[in-house]
């Protein structure tokens, strides 16, 4: 199937240090989602792009849609520890229920 | 409040056992989907469904069955013809529109074999 390299596969920070985090593919994609699960639980949505070249905040997560429609990053400032856990991208290109891939994911430690 | 229910939590299955992990969903989505995570994989397509009574099989649908008798509900068997089930099974929806939209997930059913 599909893949989505997504990078890196973990990151080791300190508190307040900011994180940048990204997927790319050999395939063009027409949405673009990240979500972040914690363990034990199920992934939940924290941002979705619809738009090449759209950039979209929320709170401290910055991500952008890649102009070429293979890529997109998800920023973090000031990290604090509960943005501990493990970061997924996930593109589809619309329309139908099997379009969604998902990256290995990013899983992103803070140190003390 | 609107979600997916997934149950149980931790499931043990015996060797040559069927086993039912249950989703439903009150969010009133078309589409329904289990994935299956083992750790460092990401999230690998089991099966999906669009609508009620019809389902499509994912990218490891060997050794598994689903239904979709009701719009809210879409169970997973894991029959024992799935050699390694041992994994973290999770459950999403989502709406069907002209573009992806995004898929909400349960909170994920831990299967070990005994």
């Amino acid at each position: 199937g599909q893949q989505l390299n997504q990078s890196p596969q973990s990151m080791f920070i300190q508190e307040g240090e900011d994180v940048s985090m990204n997927c790319t593919s050999s395939s063009i994609f027409n949405t673009w989602l990240w979500y972040k699960q914690d363990p034990g639980e199920g992934p939940v949505l924290l941002i979705a792009l619809y738009k090449a070249g759209e950039l979209t905040s929320n709170g401290r997560l910055t991500a952008q849609f890649g102009i070429t429609r293979k890529d997109s990053f998800l920023n973090i400032s000031a990290s604090i520890p509960s943005d501990v856990g493990i970061y997924f991208c996930a593109a589809g290109r619309g329309g139908g229920a099997d379009g969604l891939t998902f990256g290995k994911g990013t899983h992103l430690i803070i140190q003390p | 409040d609107g979600g997916i229910t997934q149950s149980p939590k931790y499931l043990f299955r015996k060797e040559g056992q069927n086993v039912t992990l249950s989703c439903e969903q009150n969010l009133n989505h078309d589409a329904m989907y289990w994935y299956r995570q083992d750790p460092g994989q990401g999230l690998r397509l089991i099966y999906y469904s669009q609508i009620v009574n019809d389902f499509q099989k994912g990218d490891i649908a060997e050794g598994y069955s689903v239904s979709r008798e009701k719009k809210e509900s879409f169970p997973l068997t894991v029959t024992s013809a799935q050699k390694n089930p041992t994994a973290f099974y999770l459950c999403a929806s989502s709406l069907l529109t002209g573009r992806n939209q995004p898929q909400h997930f349960g909170d994920g059913t831990r299967l070990s074999i005994l």
